[in-house]
């Protein structure tokens, strides 16, 4: 167990639709990233948040947005939805700083049909 | 920016055999390079990682090395067995803003 909490583990939406994941970090962590990972490839960053604050952005979509509350948790939401949409989303989280490990959680799997 | 290239995208190896992975990276400013190893649906998990003042490290049957000179650092797993098929991926940590940049992967397969 990481300690990386993600919400739900498995969803199932219809194209056009809107869904929003979760996250929880570990204790103590104050950043979190959120990586998209399709059938069989590599993992993909999608954006950094670090106490509350937007501090890497990679490849997302206009169509996606993420957000870190005060608590520190984060969500991520998907809007539009296309089938291509349809992967593994993962969250990490780590204290922010260089040189320390990222830990990821268990991941939500979303289809998209 | 930081890119990171990783080297095969597939090895297959004989169970009791080594492998070894290379990853090659840009930025001569990075300084912390994690292994990561990801079983079929699951999570990837740290395996093993290395800082830049560091040219070796072990931890029982796997070892990092990496070569500042040259930018490029290796993941080497010993006598190898049926568990260790995953996809590993290597990443390096990136200048001020701390990103981890990763490589494509590894399929790892164990023949037995």
């Amino acid at each position: 167990d990481s300690g990386v909490t993600q919400t739900p583990k498995h969803l199932i939406t219809a194209t056009g639709q809107r869904v929003t994941l979760r996250c929880s970090p570990r204790s103590g962590d104050l950043s979190v990233y959120w990586y998209q990972q399709s059938l069989d490839q590599g993992l993909q960053f999608l954006i950094q948040y670090y106490n509350g604050e937007e501090r890497a952005k990679g490849n997302i979509l206009e169509r996606f947005s993420a957000q870190q509350f005060p608590d520190l948790h984060s969500e991520l939401n998907l809007s539009s939805l296309e089938l291509g949409d349809s992967a593994l989303y993962f969250c990490a989280s780590s204290d922010g700083n260089s040189g320390n490990t990222i830990y990821f959680g268990e991941g939500s799997w979303l289809t998209v049909v | 920016g930081e890119n990171v290239e990783q080297h095969p995208s597939t090895l297959s190896v004989q169970e009791g055999d080594s492998a070894v992975i290379k990853c090659t990276y840009s930025d001569s400013a990075s300084n912390y390079f994690p292994w990561y190893k990801q079983e079929l649906g699951k999570r990837p998990q740290l395996i093993i990682d290395i800082r830049s003042n560091v040219g070796e490290k072990k931890d029982q049957r796997i070892a990092v090395t990496l070569n500042k000179t040259a930018k490029h650092f290796s993941l080497h797993i010993t006598e190898t067995q049926p568990e260790d098929s995953a996809v590993y991926f290597c990443a390096a940590s990136q200048g001020s803003n701390y990103q981890l940049i990763w490589g494509a992967g590894t399929k790892l397969i164990i023949k037995p």
